[in-house]
C-alpha cells in the first residue's frame, strides 16, 4: 500500500482551474515532486520542492503543501493537460521512495 | 542534454531473467543515483531502487529483494537492472530515472523511454 493517497480521478472544463491533492504523513517532512504522463509516455516533473517547475513546464501549472497534503494546480486547464499525475516523495524512513497512486485528470 | 535511453522490449518465460540497461549521457554518470521505477498495465508507479553509480552501493524495496539485482558500467555510462524467476505480474514498463536529491528537493529530472517486459508461457 502507498504512503501517499491520491484521487483516482478527477474532471474538469477546458479553461477551468483543478487541484489534484496527494496526502501523506511523510508530506509534512519532505516536499512532493509531481510528475504528469500521457499515455505511452514516461512520466515527465512537472513540480519539484517549493512549487519549482522545470524548464518548459507552463506556469499555469503550480505546486503548493499545507500540513499533510501537497497540491498541484492547474489554472485555465488545457487539453493537452489531459494525464495521469503521480506525486511522489521519500518515505517515512528517508531511505526509500514512494509514489501516489495516480489521479487521471479529464479535460472536459 | 541529458539522455537516459533504455533496451529494447523483451519477451520472457516464466522462471526467466531478464537484465534491462539504461545509458546515460550529457551529464557525469557517477554523479548521480539511478533508480528504477515500474508500471504494470494500467497501475501506476513503483519504485523498485536504486544504484549509487559512484560506488556501486543499492537499496532494493524489500518485495524485490533476492530477485533484482542492479549495477552500472562507469566505463560506458550505463545502469542495469536485473529481475530473475520472473512472474506473469512482473510483466511490466521498467524504467529507469535519474535522481536530484539536493537543498532538501528529491525528485526525478530525468526518464528512460521505459522497457517493456512481457512475461508469458
Amino acid at each position: 500500500s502507498s504512503e501517499l493517497t491520491q484521487d483516482p480521478a478527477v474532471s474538469v472544463a477546458l479553461g477551468q482551474t483543478v487541484r489534484i491533492t496527494c496526502q501523506g504523513d511523510t508530506l509534512r517532512i519532505y516536499y512532493a515532486s509531481w510528475y504528469q504522463q500521457k499515455p505511452g509516455q514516461a512520466p515527465v516533473l512537472v513540480i519539484y520542492g517549493k512549487n519549482k517547475r522545470p524548464s518548459g513546464i507552463p506556469d499555469r501549472i503550480s505546486g503548493s503543501s499545507s500540513g499533510n497534503t501537497a497540491s498541484l494546480t492547474i489554472t485555465g486547464t488545457q487539453a493537452e493537460d489531459e494525464a495521469d499525475y503521480y506525486c511522489n516523495s521519500r518515505d517515512s524512513s528517508g531511505h526509500h521512495v514512494v509514489f501516489g497512486g495516480g489521479t487521471k485528470l479529464t479535460v472536459l | 542534454q541529458v539522455q537516459l535511453v533504455q533496451s529494447g522490449a523483451e519477451v520472457k518465460t516464466p522462471g526467466a531473467s531478464v537484465k534491462v540497461s539504461c545509458k546515460a549521457s550529457g551529464y557525469t554518470f557517477t554523479d548521480y543515483y539511478m533508480h528504477w521505477v515500474r508500471q504494470a498495465p494500467g497501475q501506476g508507479l513503483e519504485w523498485m531502487g536504486w544504484i549509487n553509480p559512484n560506488r556501486g552501493v543499492t537499496n532494493y524495496v524489500e518485495k524485490f529483494k533476492g530477485r533484482v539485482t542492479m549495477t552500472r558500467d562507469t566505463s560506458i555510462s550505463t545502469a542495469y537492472m536485473e529481475l530473475s524467476r520472473l512472474k506473469s505480474d512482473d510483466s511490466a514498463v521498467y524504467y529507469c530515472a535519474r535522481l536530484i536529491a539536493m537543498a532538501g528537493n528529491y525528485y526525478f529530472d530525468y526518464w528512460g523511454q521505459g522497457t517493456l517486459v512481457a512475461v508469458s508461457s
